[in-house]
């Protein structure tokens, strides 16, 4: 399968635990983006990368959270000191080539905080 | 700041006939994409058609086609023929246009799209 991969799929964690997921984009997809969806919203936009460059980055990602490409091609997504509120399915995409082409997106990591 | 509005949070229609999802949205850029995404439950979410707004010409693939009005800033998707893997939420999306920078999808909230048989 050459599609985007989440892992770990699903995370149960308690109130104030660090939470690391990674996202594996489609080979030789320059861009990487990650979004979060919660209950019944559409995914919004958390940040972006192009290579290993983190170019946008969303005023959601409170100092909490930190996202990293160190190598252009995979990427993890960390949150510290885990909320309620940071319950949701995290989903990363990834694109290649020139802006507006396709963002494929991965099966997501659903987190939920007790 | 760009807004994405889908204003039918649920849809049905029975299987081989048409349904139009409704989807406004605002901007103040005159250059950028419109996007429907269809996400089947408990799978990932994939691209359904893509409209570019210097496109007058209505996007179509195959089962489905838009009906975009600039003006009116409205891009509604249209499916023919319904089958029953068409059951998904479909999304609205926006992104402005150019590179390097404003890659974000703006999203609505979604409609969920149940087929009778």
């Amino acid at each position: 399968d050459t599609g985007v991969s989440q892992d770990p799929r699903h995370k149960i964690t308690k109130r104030g635990q660090n939470v690391t997921f990674r996202c594996d984009p489609i080979s030789e997809h320059n861009r990487l983006y990650w979004y979060r969806q919660t209950l019944g919203q559409g995914p919004e936009f958390l940040t972006y990368f192009q290579n290993e460059a983190q170019l946008e980055k969303s005023r959601l990602l409170s100092d909490r959270f930190s996202a990293e490409r160190p190598k252009g091609s995979f990427s993890t997504l960390e949150i510290q000191r885990t909320e309620q509120g940071d319950s949701a399915m995290y989903l990363c995409a990834s694109s290649w080539g020139r802006s507006g082409n396709e963002q494929f997106f991965g099966p997501g990591t659903r987190l939920t905080v007790l | 700041a760009q807004t994405v509005t889908q204003s039918q949070p649920e849809m049905s229609v029975q299987e081989a006939e048409t349904v139009t999802l409704s989807c406004t949205y605002d901007t103040s850029e005159s250059d950028y994409y419109l996007f429907w995404y269809k996400q089947p439950p408990s799978r990932q979410m994939i691209l359904v058609i893509r409209q570019e707004a210097y496109k007058q010409q209505n996007a179509t693939e195959n089962r489905f086609s838009v009906n975009f009005q600039k003006a009116a800033k409205s891009f509604s998707l249209k499916i023919s023929d319904s089958q029953l893997g068409d059951a998904a939420m479909y999304f609205c999306a926006y992104r402005i246009s150019g590179n390097f920078g404003n890659e974000k999808l703006t999203f609505g909230t979604g409609t969920r799209l149940t087929i009778i048989p």
